[in-house]
């Protein structure tokens, strides 16, 4: 069964820093590419980052670039700095494309850590 | 960035009637790259359909899309009480993938 699970979220100050992570399990996680979506409370879902499946690639939205890094090595990864009040959200990791497929839509997501950035 | 519309917003129908849901983008989406998801209250998001039309695994065929270039329709041909939910799409075609603002399907 395609299990993924986010961890890292919590309250944080405007201007600080967090590091979400993402373990998966029942599928080769280095066979595929791998994204962030985030969904502010009572809203809609926003893309934020994805990075293929040998980390040759990365792509971000431009509300987050500069300020988060996404990365992978046996779990895939967010760090995000400079903090601001509209990235509060629940983050969602999902699976992308795999090996030599350039589709990117998600087929299986995780439930889910909220990030509240409050003072 | 290609942007994507939904509509409506709300779509208020009954057990067993015929939904239809609208997403139109900015401009053209290549090769169709068009998908659907819905997601429920205090849910992750759901893969219904990629590719504009072909459905995911394990999505029942009461579901099903279609469309092309700038105009796509995610239909429900026979509401079942589990489909009472919120639906996106989300285009592919080229970075950054977007997403549609969702449209809500209530029960009437």
């Amino acid at each position: 069964e395609v299990q993924l699970v986010e961890s890292g979220g919590g309250v944080v100050w405007p201007g600080g820093s967090l590091r979400l992570s993402c373990e998966v399990s029942g599928f080769g996680f280095d066979d595929y590419a791998m994204t962030w979506v985030r969904q502010a409370p009572g809203k809609g879902l926003e893309w934020v980052a994805g990075i293929n499946w040998n980390a040759g690639s990365k792509y971000y939205a431009d509300s987050v670039k500069g300020r988060f890094t996404i990365s992978r090595d046996n779990a895939l990864y967010l760090q995000m700095n400079s903090l601001r009040a509209e990235d509060t959200a629940f983050y969602y990791c999902a699976r992308g494309p795999a090996i030599r497929s350039s589709l990117w839509y998600f087929d299986y997501w995780g439930r889910g850590t909220l990030v509240t950035v409050s003072s | 960035e290609i942007v994507l519309t939904q509509s409506p917003g709300t779509l208020s129908l009954s057990l067993g009637e015929r939904a239809t849901l609208s997403c139109r983008a900015s401009q053209s989406v290549s090769s169709g790259y068009l998908a659907w998801y819905q997601q429920k209250p205090g849910q992750a998001p759901r893969l219904l359909i990629y590719g504009a039309s072909s459905r995911a695994t394990g999505i029942p065929d009461r579901f099903s899309g279609s469309g092309s270039g700038t105009d796509f329709t995610l239909t429900i041909s026979r509401l079942e009480p589990e489909d009472f939910a919120v639906y996106y799409c989300q285009q592919f075609g080229s970075s950054p993938w977007t997403f549609g603002q969702g449209t809500k399907v209530e029960i009437k």
